[in-house]
């Protein structure tokens, strides 16, 4: 089955600094990479998604690059906010099943 | 939007009881609705994956008889946790999709902490 990787499993930055986080996927079949953010006793919310047939995409602060040919994509938030502060999962699927990676928690000091 | 509303948020109950957890999607049809499990500081481990009208499709090592899914309606999908133990306490989060494509995008409700004393 789809197994995903994601670094780091905590991240601090300083408010306005950008932030990365990186996931890597085993399953070639996948065409699907949702990111989620899950805030303390919330349910995870859809922030971007991306598939297989681009490359790159990008919503205000937040973007997503995939590199199929190596199995990887990332999130990257830019000018980072305090209520940023949260965990945020990457997945992969390909077909209806997600596969989550084991997220990280971003803290965002002021 | 995508709203998906979860109920209870929060159940303490004894144990030997059963729990009953729903999940309606607002302002879409469901066709296909997903029961996650995350313990604490973890991820989400997929339980059980259901479609409107049908059986649902559990993971393996999640007993079927134990947690019970209903999916009557394309809005509506429930999860009975059946003679519940403290072993079963955990945070359950319901997800759902709309249309019939695959790779739709799941939105997730907030769950529900389910604490067995």
């Amino acid at each position: 089955g789809e197994n995903v990787e994601q670094h780091p499993s905590t991240l601090s930055v300083q408010e306005g600094d950008s932030a990365v986080i990186k996931c890597t996927y085993s399953d070639s079949a996948s065409n699907y990479f949702p990111w989620y953010k899950q805030e303390l006793g919330k349910g995870p919310q859809l922030i971007i998604d991306i598939r297989s047939n681009v490359g790159e995409k990008k919503d205000q602060r937040i973007a997503v690059t995939l590199n199929k040919t190596a199995k990887h994509f990332s999130l990257h938030i830019t000018e980072t906010q305090p209520e940023d502060s949260a965990v945020y999962f990457c997945a992969a699927s390909m077909g209806s099943t997600l596969t989550f990676g084991k997220g990280t928690m971003l803290l965002v000091s002021p | 939007g995508a709203v998906v509303s979860q109920h209870p948020s929060w159940v303490i109950c004894k144990s030997g009881t059963s729990v009953k957890i729903e999940c309606r999607s607002l302002d879409f049809q469901a066709t296909t609705m997903f029961w996650y499990r995350q313990f604490p500081k973890q991820s989400l481990m997929l339980m059980a994956t259901s479609n409107e009208g049908s059986k649902a499709t559990y993971e393996q090592g999640v007993e079927k008889d134990k947690f019970l899914i209903n999916h009557a309606s394309l809005t509506l999908s429930t999860l009975t946790v059946t003679s519940a133990h403290p072993e079963d306490s955990s945070f359950y989060i319901c997800s759902a999709t709309k249309g019939v494509l695959g790779n739709q995008p799941q939105h997730f409700g907030d769950g529900t902490r389910l604490s067995i004393l």
